[in-house]
């Protein structure tokens, strides 16, 4: 079957640096995405990969093992508003995308 | 350039009943996705229409359909409505030029089956 597994919930402080991680199965393979969901409001695309490795985008980096079915998302210097659920997905070969339940990250001061 | 527009934003019906949903996606997008989303559960994909043709569809029976019109605007129809259908409902629309565009969300509709 296919199946993506990421934490439930994870706290961490403001100004420290976080990471998310995600496994997937997916039947074929063709990248995977995570999305950022604000509380009561509609899920934004935050980074894609496809490749082996690190994709760095200002203070949100993601990266990908193929062989190993892991992702990360790497969110640095945190700031209050990066309180959010992050959502974790795989595309498989018929490019649907297989969706974890999402990861809730809890800010601290 | 507007984003995906969905309406109603908010639904409360009754078991038994039937409800559609609407979902306008970006100007210039062919595709539109309709997810069900619910706490812990995560995203669980219903089906997807490109061109008003149904591309994909997820485990989901029969009474939930969906189908699309020529100007790629998207209705999600659910029969027999269950307590269990009360969720988040959201579509998401992408160009499809490349098979792994990017999906962008609508607001989503939040259904209560009472």
């Amino acid at each position: 079957g296919q199946n993506i597994d990421q934490p439930t919930e994870m706290t961490a402080t403001e100004g420290a640096i976080v990471q998310i991680n995600c496994t997937y199965q997916t039947s074929g393979f063709n990248g995977l995405f995570w999305y950022q969901q604000h509380a009561g409001e509609a899920p934004t695309f935050l980074s894609y990969n496809v490749l082996d490795g690190l994709e760095e985008k200002g203070r949100f980096s993601s990266f990908l093992s193929r062989s190993k079915g892991y992702s990360y998302l790497l969110l640095k210097e945190l700031q209050m508003k990066d309180s959010a659920s992050y959502l974790c997905a795989g595309m498989d070969s018929n490019y649907q995308l297989i969706w974890g339940a999402g990861t809730k990250l809890i800010i601290k001061p | 350039k507007a984003g995906v527009t969905q309406t109603p934003r908010y639904l409360i019906k009754t078991r038994g009943q039937q409800v559609t949903l609407s979902c306008s996606p970006i100007s210039g997008h062919r595709s539109v996705s309709w997810y069900q989303q619910t706490p812990g559960q995560g995203l669980q994909f219903l089906f997807e229409y490109f061109s008003e043709t149904q591309r994909n569809k997820g485990n989901f029976p029969g009474r939930f359909s969906g189908r699309q019109f020529s100007n790629s605007r998207s209705e999600m129809n659910v029969s027999t409505l269950e307590l269990g259908d009360s969720a988040l409902y959201l579509c998401a629309s992408s160009l499809r030029e490349g098979e792994t565009d990017t999906q962008y969300f609508g607001p989503g509709t939040r259904l209560t089956v009472l």
